[in-house]
């Protein structure tokens, strides 16, 4: 059964830094791993798409990189600005086709941006 | 990526009653999934629902207090049965597809 885990639960850092927020999962048979973010109150919004056979992906100051051996991913942000507080979680795809196949979510990092 | 209306956004139930909640996709899909989530905590999947057939539920989750139907392939509706406080949590549906999942807005329910 596959079991996903984040790190850390929350986080607190100072505007401009940067930070890196980490996700394992204990079955490395996944079709994909996919960050999201949530702010409070509200629904997901998908953040950046590994495919297995990929290992990394970027967008803006969001990098994304994954370690199917190892059963790692890291997210990892550059110059963290207030916007960037939300809750940001991680979702693992099992199974050969993404469609067919559920996701599995850990627990989240809950990050705070301070101005 | 598909797009997903959900409703109702939020609603107050009382007690024992039921409230099913619809999403409307903008594409045809082959599954869907419905998630819970509890205050302060992360997405659990509920089941999975594919058209023509009847949902498969995760481990914890039953048919009775959590029937499913998917009359299409662009449709499906989750009723939350005989509610109790603890079924006061955000219910989420999704999809899958090649560039990933996208998930509707949500509807936030409270039980009192």
């Amino acid at each position: 059964k596959q079991e996903v885990t984040q790190i850390p639960a929350a986080l607190s850092v100072p505007e401009g830094e940067n930070l890196v927020l980490n996700c394992s999962f204990t079955d490395s048979a996944i079709y994909n791993l996919q960050w999201f973010r949530q702010d409070p109150g509200k629904g997901l919004t998908s953040l950046l798409l590994i495919q297995s056979s990929q290992r990394e992906q970027t967008s803006g100051r969001l990098n994304a990189s994954l370690d199917k051996s190892s059963g790692r991913s890291t997210l990892y942000i550059a110059a963290s600005q207030p916007g960037d507080s939300a809750t940001y979680l991680c979702a693992v795809g099992g199974g050969q086709y993404s469609s067919a196949s559920k996701i599995i979510f850990g627990s989240g990092t809950r990050l705070s941006i301070r101005p | 990526s598909a797009v997903i209306s959900q409703k109702p956004s939020r609603d107050i139930c009382q007690r024992g009653t039921s409230l099913t909640i619809q999403c409307q996709v903008d594409s045809q899909v082959t599954m869907m999934f419905w998630y819970r989530q509890q205050p302060g905590q992360s997405l659990t999947l509920i089941a999975t629902a594919n058209q023509g057939s009847e949902a498969t539920y995760e481990s914890g989750f039953v048919i009775d207090k959590f029937p499913i139907s998917r009359p299409n392939l662009t449709f499906s509706t989750l009723t939350v049965s005989n509610m109790s406080p603890e079924d006061s949590s955000i219910y989420l549906c999704s999809v899958g597809q090649q560039y990933g999942y996208t998930f509707g807005s949500g509807t936030r329910l409270t039980v009192v």
